[in-house]
């Protein structure tokens, strides 16, 4: 199988710093990359696209200048939360679409938990 | 608007019967559906998966059925094991945009 990692897995800051979380495919190269964001208890909303060398699509309501997305290579993208207040709390997680594979080859990384003081 | 729905939020089964997870979609323009296993503080687990074209895909114990007509798929688990106890997602996707939409998840207990 193909294997997604993030880091940090979790990440406490203070209200109005920035937080950078990184989502890498080990042994694959990803074509596309989906950020998502998850509340205790909700589903996984779908926050943003990624393809590598353009900008990032996303989805309806998601602040594209808050949530930060780049992904400059085949095997990385960064999501960078930038002034973030304890709203933005949450559980974070990536998935990396293989190149070349179908079209439900979307494989997920662990998810990386930001509490925001 | 949600567009995939899981109506049960929880679901138990004893060991050895069969579990079944439901899950409604309203968008037409979804050709393909997943269904992952997801444990708290975690990422999700791909199970398994099944083209709109098709309606049932079996790996193991695992099993699902599409009604297209119905929009509405299954997941069905048989036999259930307690290491099966975990919330599980299903999801929608559009192979021309290849973002997936997920249900509310469901969480399943298989008691001993």
């Amino acid at each position: 199988g193909a294997v997604v990692s993030q880091h940090p897995s979790r990440v406490i800051c203070k209200s109005g710093t920035s937080v950078k979380i990184e989502c890498r495919s080990l042994d694959f190269q990803a074509t596309t990359m989906f950020w998502y964001r998850q509340f205790p208890k909700q589903s996984l909303m779908l926050m943003a696209t990624s393809n590598e060398g353009s900008k990032a699509t996303y989805e309806q309501g998601v602040e594209k200048d808050k949530f930060l997305i780049n992904h400059a290579s085949l095997t990385l993208s960064t999501l960078t939360v930038t002034s973030a207040h304890p709203e933005d709390s949450s559980f974070y997680i990536c998935s990396a679409s293989r190149r070349g594979g179908g079209s439900d080859t979307q494989y997920f990384g662990p998810g990386t938990r930001l509490t925001v003081l | 608007d949600q567009q995939v729905k899981q109506n049960s939020p929880s679901l138990s089964v004893q060991e050895g019967r069969i579990s079944i997870l439901n899950c409604d979609y309203t968008n037409s323009m979804f050709d393909y559906f997943l269904w992952y296993k997801k444990y708290p503080a975690e990422g999700p687990t791909f199970l398994i998966s099944i083209s709109s074209i098709k309606d049932k895909n079996e790996d193991g114990r695992f099993t699902v059925f599409l009604n297209k007509s119905a929009k509405h798929l299954s997941l069905h688990i048989v036999p259930s094991q307690p290491g099966d106890s975990a919330v599980y997602f299903c999801a929608a996707g559009s192979s021309n945009t290849g973002k997936l939409i997920f249900g509310q998840g469901t969480t399943l207990q298989v008691k001993p």
